[in-house]
């Protein structure tokens, strides 16, 4: 069974500090990763998808993919209220067919 | 607008009844997937489908159905024999040469 791991937290940052959250998986064919936001009693949404090893910037948020370590990791600088959330890994499989996810970690961020 | 909606947004079914839930998308998008998630818990895959007329079964597909009669439409059935039917389910689409998917609302389905 391919997987993906995270902690499900929750993790508490304060504002206008870095947050960050992990993620690890077990199929050594993944070659995209994806982190989804996701709010309570909501959908998620992609935030950043990366596909080779480094780091990739969008805004305040940077994703970091290290293959020979299968560790995947996202960066959210100045980090807002509105980002608390539930952050969920996902690895692709079935080359590149479907997607598994991580279980998510809760992010708060705190006043 | 381009997008992915389902129908309904809360449903509510008796023991024994059969339920389906619709998942259409105007993304021209060619493959299609139903997601369920429950509470505190990842998204298990239950069925996909990467063109019309044919799907597979994910990890969960027992005491599920689904359909794939239109590029745009993948109807996803809970059906009676599914024995804790209680979630959260999510449509997902993606293009055919991406791998990124896109998640529609999604419907809760509580079982009374």
């Amino acid at each position: 069974q391919k997987e993906v791991e995270q902690n499900s937290g929750p993790l508490s940052v304060p504002e206008g500090a870095i947050a960050s959250l992990n993620c690890t998986y077990s199929d050594r064919g993944s070659q995209s990763f994806f982190w989804y936001r996701q709010y309570s009693g909501k959908s998620p949404e992609l935030i950043m998808s990366i596909y080779s090893n480094g780091d990739k910037e969008d805004g305040r948020f940077t994703a970091q993919l290290n293959k020979a370590s299968q560790y995947v990791s996202l960066l959210i600088r100045d980090s807002q209220p509105s980002d608390s959330a539930t952050y969920l890994c996902a690895a692709s499989t079935g080359g590149g067919n479907k997607l598994t996810f991580g279980t998510g970690t809760q992010l708060k961020v705190e006043l | 607008d381009g997008g992915i909606t389902q129908s309904p947004k809360y449903l509510f079914r008796k023991e024994g009844q059969n339920v389906t839930l619709s998942c259409e998308q105007n993304l021209n998008h060619d493959a299609m997937y139903w997601y369920r998630q429950d509470p505190g818990q990842g998204l298990r895959l239950i069925y996909y489908s990467q063109i019309v007329n044919d799907f597979q079964k994910g990890d969960i597909a027992e005491g599920y159905s689904v359909s794939r009669e239109k590029k745009e439409s993948f109807p996803l059935t809970v059906t009676s024999a599914q024995k804790n039917p209680t979630a959260f389910y999510l449509c997902a689409s993606k293009a055919g040469r991406g791998d990124t998917q896109y998640f529609g609302p999604g419907t809760r389905l509580t079982v009374l």
